[in-house]
């Protein structure tokens, strides 16, 4: 069975700041991550895969086979990063998406 | 805006009462999911369709019910069997395999 554990509910930071946002996984196979992002009064959205490794509004994820984990980093905190946050997997060629707890980060000015 | 519609906004259940959840996507997506989000637990998989006439339980599907009989559709019914209906569901759909999901905007039922 797969498991994805956001160990932080609430995370704080001041602008500027770096921010990281943990995210541990448990899974068998071979493993899609993702990180999907809600921000205040919108829609669930994808805010990045670890298979397109891409930046999306400053923020990267790598995946870590070793220490099964996705952790999200962004060097410089925003105001408008406030939202929150949900960590995803699925296996590969399965479509069954399974989420963390999520950590709502409150970026302070 | 096209995409992914869910309704009511709002639904209201007495005891012992089946509810229905409306789910309907214009994207032509084979994937269909259906969560239950509540508050510091995250979302939560109750039931996900593959294809048309197709469906498979997550981890929470006892006292759901849920029928794929067209591609754009995916209703899911709270049975009077779900002791604890109270909760923020969303719906979502997807290309198969693992792709991103798009979300609706969701349905709060609550008990009256």
């Amino acid at each position: 069975a797969q498991r994805v554990t956001q160990p932080e509910k609430l995370l704080s930071v001041f602008k500027g700041a770096p921010v990281e946002l943990k995210c541990n996984y448990s899974y068998s196979g071979s493993p899609e991550l993702f990180w999907y992002v809600q921000y205040s009064r919108q829609r669930l959205q994808l805010l990045l895969r670890h298979i397109s490794r891409e930046s999306i509004k400053g923020f990267t994820a790598d995946l870590n086979k070793g220490e099964t984990s996705f952790h999200l980093k962004k060097p410089f905190a925003q105001e408008e990063d406030s939202a929150m946050y949900y960590c995803a997997l699925s296996g590969q060629g399965n479509n069954d998406m399974r989420f963390g707890a999520g950590t709502r980060l409150t970026v302070k000015p | 805006d096209g995409g992914i519609t869910q309704s009511p906004k709002y639904l209201f259940r007495k005891e012992g009462q089946n509810v229905t959840l409306s789910c309907e996507q214009n994207l032509n997506h084979d994937a269909m999911y259906w969560y239950r989000q509540d508050p510091g637990q995250g979302l939560r998989l109750i039931y996900y369709s593959q294809i048309v006439n197709d469906f498979q339980k997550g981890d929470i599907a006892e006292g759901y019910s849920v029928s794929r009989e067209k591609k754009e559709s995916f209703p899911l019914t709270v049975t009077s069997a779900q002791k604890n209906p109270t909760a923020f569901y969303l719906c979502a759909s997807s290309i198969p395999l693992g792709e991103k999901l798009f979300f609706g905007s969701g349905t709060q039922l609550s008990v009256l």
